[in-house]
């Protein structure tokens, strides 16, 4: 098994441009959600998603948009970059229920100029 | 609101126990407490995870208190490769499907 697969690993936008984050697993887990992880910092839920069809927000949302079509990819989308979305993006998923751990993918560096 | 709470930092000496605190004084009765590690820069790895009752795996203890607003992970026999951050998260939310982070504890192995 893959696990959890991000796409790009690193991505430099200049602001205003838009793109898409990509996050797939083959583990049929159905909960997936993103993070945000600035300098120094820990993690900060930005979305999350309880099955197929179905999102929420976390933490921080703003600026981001997610869609969930399929239990193995849940895409986090960036209409208009800006500098302050510069950081390092984790996309996560876990099995269903209330004890199951999260497995984690291994970053995506976006630096937005 | 802070979901845990964590000292910034530790050191411990390479062989020793390490015992990482976490205050989570809010906590639900049905809320799991799960514990973390960030090395570098890389994706957060799986330590061990708990409701109420202690815990035990290859990598790791954890003693939860038995109000459950405290936690402790203890590393029986730290390496030096066990340097990293160290996060405590409760699950939140209706659906139990919020995992906060918070800002770990940075735990430094000394040769």
């Amino acid at each position: 098994n893959a696990g959890v697969t991000q796409t790009p690993k690193f991505q430099v936008l200049k602001t205003g441009q838009s793109m898409t984050l990509q996050c797939a697993q083959d583990m049929n887990h159905e909960y997936m959600s993103w993070y945000r992880q600035d300098p120094g910092m820990g993690l900060r839920l930005i979305h999350y998603s309880v099955g197929a069809g179905i999102t929420d927000q976390g933490e921080v949302p703003n600026g981001y948009n997610v869609s969930r079509s399929t239990t193995e990819d849940f895409p986090l989308r960036l209409l208009s970059a800006a500098p302050s979305q510069t950081s390092v993006y984790f996309c996560a998923s876990r099995a269903g229920g209330r004890g199951g751990e999260l497995f984690f993918g291994e970053g995506s560096r976006l630096t937005v100029l | 609101d802070a979901k845990t709470t964590q000292p910034t930092s530790m050191d411990c000496a390479e062989g020793r126990a390490a015992n990482l605190p976490c205050n989570h004084s809010t906590i639900s009765g049905n809320e799991y407490v799960y514990w973390y590690r960030q090395i570098h820069s890389q994706g957060p790895q799986y330590i061990i995870h708990g409701l109420k009752n202690n815990e035990t795996n290859e990598m790791a203890s954890l003693i939860i208190t038995e109000d459950r607003k405290s936690s402790t992970l203890i590393l029986p026999h730290a390496t030096l490769r066990d340097t990293a951050v160290y996060y405590c998260i409760v699950r939140v939310g209706s659906t139990g499907n919020q995992f906060y982070f918070g800002t770990g504890t940075s735990l430094t192995v000394i040769p």
